[in-house]
């Protein structure tokens, strides 16, 4: 049972456009979403989170929009550099309960010089 | 200072035997997990420590897997007996604190291979 899914497994952008990656989520009680970049042969790092009282948080020029009726997140990265290219997973928790991430599969992101 | 670290970086083992993966998380981080991630899929949990108690061990997939922490430091991944379905990235993770919202703090993981 996938809680959160990503169905785009890569996304290509030309640098300086607008990258956007979605995820949709499956439970309702998800209150806080998170994004991680990973590169190959490292951990995931953080890069932006919201809570589920907002619908958009912002971070220079990383930007997250959560949509609750449609259970849908979204990053937009403008503009996208080459230094973005990486896998990026979106996760989900709950407020009260386990303490764990649920994770999406990832999209692999390819900015194109 | 020092992020979370893992070790080995990479193991081979042979069906059947047993191996133990190590984590080493941010000093003073009480929260430490576990995930694995098989080829092509995301993070799944395995388990959630609070100091040395394991309040959710809900992700662990057989009774082939278990996991200990001393105090508020290492870690330990034991696979018994392992299968080749057990190849993963192990991931380690850890928080100042447990609870939602927290951000987590990954370490570069352990590749294993069962042949």
């Amino acid at each position: 049972d996938q809680q959160v899914k990503q169905n785009s497994p890569s996304l290509s952008v030309q640098e300086g456009r607008i990258s956007i990656l979605n995820c949709d989520y499956t439970n309702s009680m998800f209150d806080y979403f998170l994004w991680y970049k990973k590169y190959p042969a490292e951990g995931p790092t953080f890069l932006i989170s919201i809570s589920s009282i907002k619908d958009k948080n912002e971070d220079g020029r990383f930007t997250v929009f959560l949509n609750k009726s449609a259970k849908h997140l979204s990053l937009h990265i403008v503009p996208s550099q080459p230094g973005d290219s990486a896998v990026y997973f979106c996760a989900a928790s709950l407020y009260q309960g386990a303490q764990k991430l649920v994770f999406g599969q990832g999209t692999r992101l390819t900015i194109n010089p | 200072g020092a992020g979370v670290s893992q070790s080995p970086s990479n193991k081979v083992t042979e069906k059947g035997k047993d191996v133990e993966l190590r984590c080493d998380p941010i000093s003073g981080h009480t929260a430490l997990y576990w995930y694995r991630q098989r080829l092509g899929q995301g993070l799944e949990f395995l388990i959630y420590f609070q100091g040395n108690s394991a309040p959710d061990k809900s992700g662990l997939p057989s009774d082939r897997f278990s996991a200990e922490r001393t105090g508020e430091s290492v870690s330990t991944l034991t696979i018994q007996r392992t299968q080749q379905e057990d190849s993963a990235v192990y991931l380690c993770a850890s928080s100042p604190r447990g609870g939602a919202g927290v951000e987590q703090y990954f370490g570069p993981g352990t590749r294993l291979t069962v042949t």
